[in-house]
């Protein structure tokens, strides 16, 4: 499994937009890029997920440069409540799913 | 729609004393099911994980044991616990392989005294 390496903590402020760039360098040609999001006392939830280039949904955008090595996932306009821990997944085709430390995000009034 | 339960919601036990944490999921059939663990400020940790009845995985050798008695029926074990064994523990369900999104149960706080 590919390993993950994203910034352990990071502050921004309301309204701003947020990028958190995670770096898998061992990513297989089969492997997905995935990102959760977990508060306080819950479990993850799924974010979004990319193979290549640019993903957008209603949440978030994750984009994903051509070799593949790293992602940035994309909070636009962050409020309060999405202060969390984010978290960085390379999923194979595989049944293990291994979660990283996390990156703590931080967001002020 | 899937719903996935744990129970209890919080613990508290004494070292040396048995645990049993269980996890069901409704409305889906022969998914893949997951226990983590989550210390204090700190990453998931893969515990153990099933892709049948039966059929277990184990990832951190430890004082823990998982089985799965039923398609959708996860339950996590110990016979005598340590303070090391505090913490979050969580269980998740995903359908087929590792592409799909995870989904998470409410979890059970777990403290050892």
């Amino acid at each position: 499994l590919a390993k993950t390496t994203q910034p352990i903590s990071m502050d921004s402020y309301e309204g701003q937009e947020v990028n958190i760039t995670c770096s898998h360098n061992n990513i297989a040609t089969n492997d997905y890029i995935t990102w959760y999001q977990q508060f306080p006392s819950q479990g993850p939830r799924f974010i979004i997920q990319g193979y290549k280039t640019k993903v957008t949904n209603e949440v978030a955008s994750l984009f994903i440069p051509a070799d593949r090595k790293s992602s940035t996932l994309s909070l636009p306009r962050v409020s309060l409540s999405d202060t969390a821990v984010y978290y960085c997944l390379v999923a194979t085709g595989g049944f293990k799913t291994i979660f990283g430390a996390g990156t703590r995000l931080f967001v002020k009034a | 729609s899937q719903t996935i339960h744990q129970w209890p919601a919080t613990l508290v036990q004494p070292v040396g004393s048995p645990l049993s944490l269980e996890c069901t999921v409704e409305g889906t059939s022969n998914p893949n099911l997951y226990w983590y663990r989550q210390a204090a400020g700190r990453g998931l940790q893969l515990l153990f994980y099933s892709v049948g009845i039966g059929q277990i995985s184990s990832e951190v050798p430890q004082n823990l044991s998982a089985s799965r008695p039923q398609d959708r029926q996860f339950i996590l074990s110990s016979k005598k616990l340590l303070l090391s064994d505090s913490g979050f523990y969580l269980c998740a369900w995903r359908m087929d392989r590792g592409y799909n999104e995870q989904f998470f149960g409410p979890g059970t706080r777990l403290t050892v005294l």
